[in-house]
């Protein structure tokens, strides 16, 4: 079946400007995430959701940040007046909340690069 | 504050050799994954380990935990050259589903 997509694939900004990132989950899965990943390095969890409880936005980094999801499907991550240093690829991922082993599923990721 | 160290953070090896990559974290926790992720690729999921003394094997890779250690475990038998990418540990943060990663290793497999 079809996996977590993401769009756009690549973003080129320049520093100021608004951007939105959308991510669309595997059919059925409950929870979603997203993470952002610098170059070389590992991923920083930026927030979750999971069913209509109350997103853990935790790891989100200032308040121009800012995700939506609706209902059990597509989400959008929101950069306010982006910075050079929110150049990174932004990495949404879906599970299954139940029993199991809630394995995330990761999308290709959209890479934000602002000038 | 759950913590998730990785090392060696990068590795140089030949075909043919054995290798082994550490996995340690701060805090418990009940699950580890273990990830692939090539150049300009997103991640690939390699294990998921839910118990203390879990092994799984894919290949000529194998995944173990000890969960009393707070330590996980890849290990590389006769290395090819496909093996060659990054690879990321990642444990749940206890309570959440929320995962922390580790810096990653960066696995170069000369032949």
């Amino acid at each position: 079946g079809a996996g977590v997509s993401q769009s756009p694939s690549n973003k080129v900004t320049e520093k100021g400007k608004d951007v939105e990132l959308r991510c669309d989950p595997i059919s059925g899965h409950t929870a979603l995430y997203w993470y952002r990943q610098r170059l070389g390095q590992g991923l920083e969890f930026l927030i979750y959701f999971q069913g209509n409880s109350a997103p853990d936005k935790s790891g989100l980094p200032s308040d121009r940040f800012s995700a939506e999801r609706t209902g059990e499907s597509v989400s959008t991550l929101t950069i306010q007046r982006t910075q050079q240093e929110d150049s990174a690829v932004y990495l949404c991922a879906s599970s299954f909340w139940g029993l199991g082993d809630n394995e995330q599923f990761f999308g290709p990721g959209t890479r934000l690069t602002v000038l | 504050e759950l913590k998730v160290e990785q090392n060696p953070l990068f590795l140089s090896m030949q075909e043919g050799k054995n290798y082994t990559i550490y996995c340690n974290y701060s805090t418990t926790s009940d699950r580890l994954y273990w990830y692939r992720q090539d150049p300009g690729k997103s991640l690939e999921s390699l294990f998921v380990l839910l118990s203390n003394g879990a092994v799984k094997q894919e290949g000529r890779l194998m995944a173990s935990l000890d969960t009393k250690a707070r330590l996980s475990t890849l290990h590389i038998t006769a290395a090819v050259h496909d093996l060659s990418a990054t690879y990321f540990c990642a444990v749940v943060v206890w309570g959440a589903q929320k995962l922390v990663f580790g810096q990653g290793t960066r696995l170069t497999i000369n032949p």
